[in-house]
């Protein structure tokens, strides 16, 4: 499993647009880049995945270069309702990997 | 379509003691995986069920295990509880087995929240 490095937190504004990048270098091949957003004592929301150039979705976009060593997730007219922590998980289960979602991003949106 | 259920949502228990926690996964779907989510370790996986075969199994001691039916429902079962073991403990189903490559979203319930006296 490739190993994610995203920033610990961010802080933005209401109405602005949120981009977090998160850095993969050892990104395999095969390997697909999904978003997931955490709110507190709730399980994981799927938000968009990607495998190359850019996807689109109600809700995100995910930016995604021509080496696919890192991935940003971008958040339009982010709302109070939005702060959360955020995961990019790269690829899946490796059968020795313990922890398969890194620490997140933890956003937080003020008024 | 319902989204993944996870029964109960809260639970104390005490030391020594031992629990069973439920999942139902969305409908169709034959793929639960379970986790463990505390402040300190992150987001862990335990293991994973499909067609009711544990295909993936993470690197927890054998007190926790887990079971799914023919219905493709799943229990896992935590035994000679420990203060560690308190957690949220999420439920995932996705439709077909988790991949090596990821392109199999996972939809997770709400969590049970087991609280270790």
């Amino acid at each position: 499993l490739a190993k994610t490095t995203q920033p610990i937190s961010m802080d933005s504004y209401e109405g602005q647009e949120v981009n977090i990048t998160c850095s993969h270098n050892n990104i395999a091949t095969n390997d697909y880049i999904t978003w997931y957003q955490q709110f507190p004592s709730q399980g994981p929301r799927f938000i968009i995945q990607g495998y190359k150039t850019k996807v689109t979705n109600e809700v995100a976009s995910l930016f995604i270069p021509a080496d696919r060593k890192s991935s940003t997730l971008s958040l339009p007219r982010v709302s109070l309702s939005d702060t959360a922590v955020y995961y990019c998980l790269v690829g899946e289960l490796n059968r020795d990997d313990k922890i398969i979602f890194g620490k997140g991003t933890r956003l937080h949106i003020l008024p | 379509k319902a989204g993944v259920t996870q029964t109960p949502r809260y639970l104390i228990k005490t030391r020594g003691q031992q629990v069973t926690l439920s999942c139902s996964p969305i409908s169709g779907h034959r793929s639960v995986s379970w986790y463990q989510q505390t402040p300190g370790q992150g987001l862990q996986f335990l293991f994973e069920y499909f067609s009711e075969t544990q295909r993936n199994k993470g690197n927890f001691p054998g007190r926790f295990s887990g079971r799914q039916f023919s219905n493709s429902r799943s229990e896992m079962n935590v035994s000679t509880l420990e203060l560690g073991d308190s957690a949220l403990y999420l439920c995932a189903s996705s439709l077909g087995p988790r991949g090596l490559a990821g392109a199999e979203t996972q939809y997770f319930g709400p969590g049970t929240r087991l609280l270790v006296l």
